[in-house]
């Protein structure tokens, strides 16, 4: 399966815990992107890299959050002290391609914060 | 605020019917995607229109990307309960490539 992987598929937590979600890309894509997505929304953007740099951070990402991309390869993002609201679709997609914008998405990371 | 406007955000329709998504907004996109997708999984891929007036088939969906890139719409002819689904439209920032999601239509599809 050469698509875009996500680890854990569910994640629950007990409010305050510390919790890391992997994503691993389609091997090609230099463009990796973080969404999130609540019950009945489109994902929002969070984050992206192009190989190791992250290049831009939305302002929903507060300073509870941080991504990481060390190789270029893989990513992960933690969230610290987790809160209820935090709960959602963790979503990755990779990109190869500026110029069209289509990104594959991986099937998802659920958190749910009790 | 919301960049990207869906409607209608629910349609139940039968089997066989025709159908059409919109996808409506105030700014102007270099590209716009349509996604699909199902309960607890990410938003699977169904087209990408990159210029302005374009027109992609894929099998019985017609998607349109308008002249001034800044709305779109998905067209179905003849239902089925398959296409049954959370369909998503999202524009394209050039300069980062980032996606700005509507907030979807859920489409039912019943025999």
């Amino acid at each position: 399966d050469t698509g875009v992987s996500q680890d854990p598929r569910h994640k629950i937590t007990k409010r305050g815990q510390n919790v890391t979600f992997r994503c691993d890309p389609i091997s090609e894509h230099n463009r990796l992107y973080w969404y999130r997505q609540t019950l009945g929304q489109g994902p929002e953007f969070l984050t992206y890299f192009q190989n190791e740099a992250q290049l831009e951070k939305s302002r929903l990402l507060s300073d509870r959050f941080s991504a990481e991309r060390p190789k270029g390869s893989f990513s992960t993002l933690e969230i610290q002290r987790t809160e209820q609201g935090d709960s959602a679709m963790y979503l990755c997609a990779s990109s190869s391609s500026l110029l069209t914008g289509e990104q594959y998405f991986g099937p998802g990371t659920r958190l749910t914060v009790t | 605020t919301q960049l990207l406007e869906q409607s209608p955000q629910f349609l139940s329709i039968q089997e066989g019917e025709n159908l059409t998504v919109y996808c409506n907004s105030s700014s102007v996109f270099s590209s716009l995607q349509w996604y699909r997708q199902e309960p607890g999984e990410g938003p699977v891929l169904l087209v990408t229109v990159v210029t302005g007036g374009e027109v992609k088939k894929l099998k019985r969906l017609t998607f349109q990307f308008g002249d001034a890139r800044k709305d779109s719409s998905l067209h179905i002819t003849a239902a089925q309960p398959g296409d049954t689904g959370l369909y998503l439209c999202a524009g394209a920032r050039s300069n980062t490539g980032k996606l700005i999601f509507g907030q979807g239509t859920t489409l039912q599809v019943k025999p």
